[in-house]
């Protein structure tokens, strides 16, 4: 089954406890991105990667850390957790990001984290 | 700085009611997506348009991309129940390799 899988789907955690979120996908896309979703501003993407080693901000990158050493996984890294930091967090991916139907993100089902 | 609003933010309606969601913007998109997401889930994609003035029709759910490419409606006949979620529209520019995301319509259908 086509997938986006994300662990853990819940972590509550205190301040300063370095955690990682991890996420895998089985459609070999190329593009993978993380956002971040709290009540009122809609999904604000944190991160994404246009390919293996190749990743760029996105909008809400503070406080955060990705890798892309492998096509399938995009850890989210966070080194040192605030609780500005608690939020629902997805995981995407899609086949590439040029306009146009190629573009369609799949989503993992989400993280709910809570920094004490 | 791009952005998408959509409108209402909320929304909520008896059962067999029509209703239109909006997303606005000043930005010309190469292409705009909607998606409905359920509590719980993450989003899922209904319908991408890519031409100025293009209708898609999905079951009951009929979509709109203005002829400028820089808004879009979501029309819904004789909401159901099962219609409940948070409904979301995603624009994507040529320029860059993020889509911009509106703040997201919640809809809730009344039995």
């Amino acid at each position: 089954e086509a997938q986006v899988t994300q662990n853990p789907r819940y972590l509550i955690t205190v301040t300063g406890k370095k955690l990682t979120v991890t996420c895998s996908q089985n459609m070999n896309h190329e593009y993978m991105s993380w956002y971040r979703q709290d009540p009122g501003l809609g999904l604000r993407q944190i991160y994404y990667s246009m390919n293996v080693e190749v990743t760029d901000k996105g909008d809400v990158p503070e406080g955060y850390k990705v890798s892309r050493k492998e096509k399938r996984n995009f850890p989210l890294i966070l080194e040192s957790p605030s609780p500005n930091q608690t939020s629902l967090y997805f995981c995407a991916s899609s086949l590439d990001l040029g306009g146009g139907i190629y573009n369609e993100q799949f989503f993992g089902p989400g993280t709910r984290l809570t920094v004490l | 700085t791009q952005l998408l609003e959509q409108s209402p933010q909320f929304l909520s309606i008896q059962e067999g009611e029509n209703l239109t969601v909006y997303c606005n913007s000043s930005s010309v998109f190469s292409s705009l997506q909607w998606y409905r997401q359920e509590p719980g889930e993450g989003p899922v994609l209904l319908v991408t348009v890519v031409t100025g003035g293009e209708v898609k029709k999905l079951k009951r759910l009929t979509f709109q991309f203005g002829d400028a490419r820089k808004d879009s409606s979501l029309h819904i006949t004789a909401a159901q129940p099962g219609d409940t979620g948070l409904y979301l529209c995603a624009g994507a520019a040529d320029s860059n390799y993020q889509l911009i995301w509106g703040a997201g319509t919640k809809l809730i259908i009344k039995p």
